[in-house]
């Protein structure tokens, strides 16, 4: 079952803060951060596992409530760059099953 | 670098035809996928392989085989391609195991007439 993020879509200007979240009707093992620019390829964000080890290279944060089966990435003070397609993806048998994106916008 | 390539950005091809999408990558990395993506409904995984000549059906698979034949090649088909695959087809490349990071093609945007 497909997890949902919400917003679908936020708008922002640069320094602004954003939260995205991504929530499963299913136990959370880990969950994988995409971003998509437009024409692009999907590009790997980090990784949050159970028991909170987090592995990426983004300077972006991100937090991961088994309890609620639920993971937020958190933007802070946004940079233009950020503008994109976010997708969270829960992991199970080597598989990932992607929400339906969340559409970031960063206006100057 | 990692490279995942497609072979087309752009197709077009008929009703009826039978489609070849090529996906091949240089990381020698065990885990291979087809996706389709369409707007609102996010990448949606079609076929899965994890060794050469192995492969599992994704969560959308009807009207599509795989075939690996060697490790750095996934190749999706569409047996004969109808209206409703009209689609962005994203490859994607892993290692083996669990908590490995995905790493994507360009997408091949596929229309069908």
């Amino acid at each position: 079952q497909q997890p949902v993020q919400s917003p679908q879509a936020v708008i922002l200007r640069e320094g602004e803060d954003a939260v995205i979240n991504c929530s499963s009707s299913k136990a959370l093992y880990s969950v994988h951060w995409y971003r998509q620019k437009h024409g692009e390829a999907p590009v790997f964000l980090m990784i949050l596992l159970k028991g909170g080890e987090q592995k990426g290279h983004e300077k972006i944060s991100a937090s991961f409530n088994e309890k609620k089966q639920q993971s937020s990435l958190y933007l802070t003070a946004s940079q233009l760059s950020y503008s994109g397609t976010y997708f969270c993806g829960t992991e199970g048998a080597q598989k990932l099953v992607f929400g339906q994106g969340t559409r970031l916008t960063i206006n100057p | 670098d990692v490279k995942v390539t497609q072979s087309s950005r752009y197709l077009v091809k008929r009703t009826g035809e039978k489609v070849f999408l090529e996906c091949v990558q240089d990381m020698d990395h065990e885990n291979m996928f087809w996706y389709r993506q369409d707007p609102g409904l996010g990448l949606r995984l079609i076929y899965f392989s994890y060794d050469v000549k192995m492969k599992e059906k994704g969560d959308i698979p009807e009207g599509y085989s795989v075939s690996r034949e060697k490790k750095e090649r996934f190749s999706l088909i569409l047996e004969s391609a109808s209206t409703n695959q009209t689609s962005m087809y994203l490859c994607a490349s892993s290692l083996k195991g669990g908590h490995q990071p995905q790493h994507f093609g360009d997408g091949t945007r596929l229309s069908i007439l």
